[in-house]
């Protein structure tokens, strides 16, 4: 989707290092969410945000922390990565209740 | 927490009509319902959204009994190109907590 861009689009990481993946949107939405996706399953929420300055966790946060300091950005930061972090993460912006959400092209992340 | 319950796969024909039937027992008054369409390596795409009734768009229909537990997304004369997961979506916690559940594989035969 053109409104939301995630940085990077694969990476490939050892277990123990840190990273950051950025999830941008030009669209002015207030709620961002961070969702992984593994083989074959559904996507699952790793963090949310309701609007800058706020984060909350949802269905799978261990491991994970997010940061909202600006509107238009989403944090999502791996602090000590583990191979079954191994996932597609997937970022999504809505206006909020009952509003149709627009998703990212995905990260691709390897840990080894 | 609203869960969703839907068929794992289900195979059709290009020209059918699909019907994915999707059960939401634990829906809440507030709870919108929403279907997502997922492409290999690409992000789920929004379909329709509806409250209760029959919602219909360019793309697909939307049917919602009046006790809302659960929701029946149709799409007509499917092709080769609505091979895809279709997810259904129900809002948790005001909506904003989204929760998906594993989705419906759809294949399409010519």
């Amino acid at each position: 989707n053109a409104g939301v861009t995630q940085t990077p689009k694969f990476r490939v990481l050892k277990t123990g290092q840190s990273m950051t993946l950025l999830c941008a949107q030009d669209m002015n939405h207030e709620y961002m969410y961070w969702y992984r996706q593994d083989p074959g399953m559904g996507l699952r929420l790793i963090h949310y945000s309701v609007g800058e300055g706020t984060t909350a966790k949802g269905e799978v946060p261990d491991g994970y922390n997010v940061s909202r300091l600006k509107k238009q950005n989403f944090l999502l930061g791996l602090e000590s990565a583990a191979p079954s972090q191994t996932s597609v993460y997937f970022c999504a912006v809505n206006e909020g209740v009952g509003t149709e959400a627009f998703f990212g092209q995905g990260t691709r992340l390897t840990v080894v | 927490l609203a869960k969703t319950t839907q068929p794992i796969s289900m195979d059709s024909y290009e020209g059918q009509e699909v019907n994915i039937t999707c059960s939401h027992n634990n829906i809440a008054t507030n709870d919108y319902i929403t279907w997502y369409q997922q492409f290999p390596s690409q992000g789920p795409r929004f379909i329709i959204q509806g409250y209760k009734t029959k919602v219909t768009n360019e793309v697909a229909s939307l049917f919602i009994p009046a006790d809302r537990k659960s929701s029946t997304l149709s799409l007509p004369r499917v092709s080769l190109s609505d091979t895809a997961v279709y997810y259904c979506l129900v809002g948790v916690d005001g909506g904003f907590k989204t929760i998906f559940g594993a989705g419906t594989r759809l294949f399409v035969k010519a």
